[in-house]
């Protein structure tokens, strides 16, 4: 089944404006990630944040991850319009013996010039 | 020096035809996975694959069978299309097993079975 839910599912914004999106998950955590998806091609891996870590920083990117809410945030700065993509939110948990990753359904982010 | 590359890109075939998708990464990795993109962008993991042994093979039909010859590579065989199985599928790869390290995808083959 599904484990993250990206909020909001569409998000447009203005070149220079900031955008944030979300993830909340359902079960317990090792890990979670982001990545980004242009249109037509394979995700990019963005950043990992630990269970036990509350945020990490990488560029312009802010993630904030909350256990006890279940729920994580992905924050782009001073958005460009190359920023455009799906943006995806991914949780590690075990799956049987072993552990795999579980996407959400995504972020379509659109910024315009 | 692509990371991680699939073939062919674009692949349109009928119902009832076998088809085959090669995956190759060369970036060292111990793990390859196959995942299915729905046109809901819907991103599900098929099968995972550590040191060429199957870890992961969550619910798929058995009209999907990969076959990994060696580390590089991760082959998917499909059985039998159905008008279901048209959507986009990514292998990736990672350092380690699933979860802990980030992936690396390659660009996707569209499926299409008319």
């Amino acid at each position: 089944s599904q484990q993250g839910e990206e909020d909001p599912q569409a998000l447009s914004i203005q070149e220079g404006e900031n955008a944030t999106m979300n993830c909340s998950y359902k079960t317990s955590i090792n890990n979670l990630q982001w990545y980004r998806q242009n249109s037509g091609r394979g995700l990019v891996h963005l950043i990992l944040i630990r269970s036990n870590e509350r945020e990490k920083h990488s560029g312009r990117l802010r993630v904030t991850l909350d256990t006890s809410k279940k729920s994580s945030s992905l924050l782009i700065t001073a958005s460009r319009a190359a920023d455009t993509a799906s943006y995806f939110c991914a949780t590690s948990r075990y799956s049987g013996s072993a552990r795999q990753l579980t996407f959400g359904s995504g972020t379509q982010l659109t910024v315009l010039p | 020096d692509t990371a991680v590359s699939q073939t062919p890109k674009y692949l349109v075939t009928q119902m009832g035809n076998d088809k085959s998708i090669k995956c190759e990464q060369n970036l060292g990795h111990d793990t390859m996975y196959w995942y299915k993109q729905d046109s809901k962008k819907f991103l599900k993991i098929m099968f995972s694959y550590n040191n060429k042994e199957l870890i992961i093979n969550e619910t798929v039909p058995n009209r999907f069978s990969p076959k990994s010859p060696d580390k590089a590579h991760l082959n998917l065989h499909i059985n039998s299309l159905e008008l279901g199985d048209s959507a986009v599928y990514f292998c990736a790869s990672s350092q380690g097993v699933g979860g802990e390290y980030e992936q690396y995808f390659g660009p996707g083959t569209r499926l299409t079975v008319t």
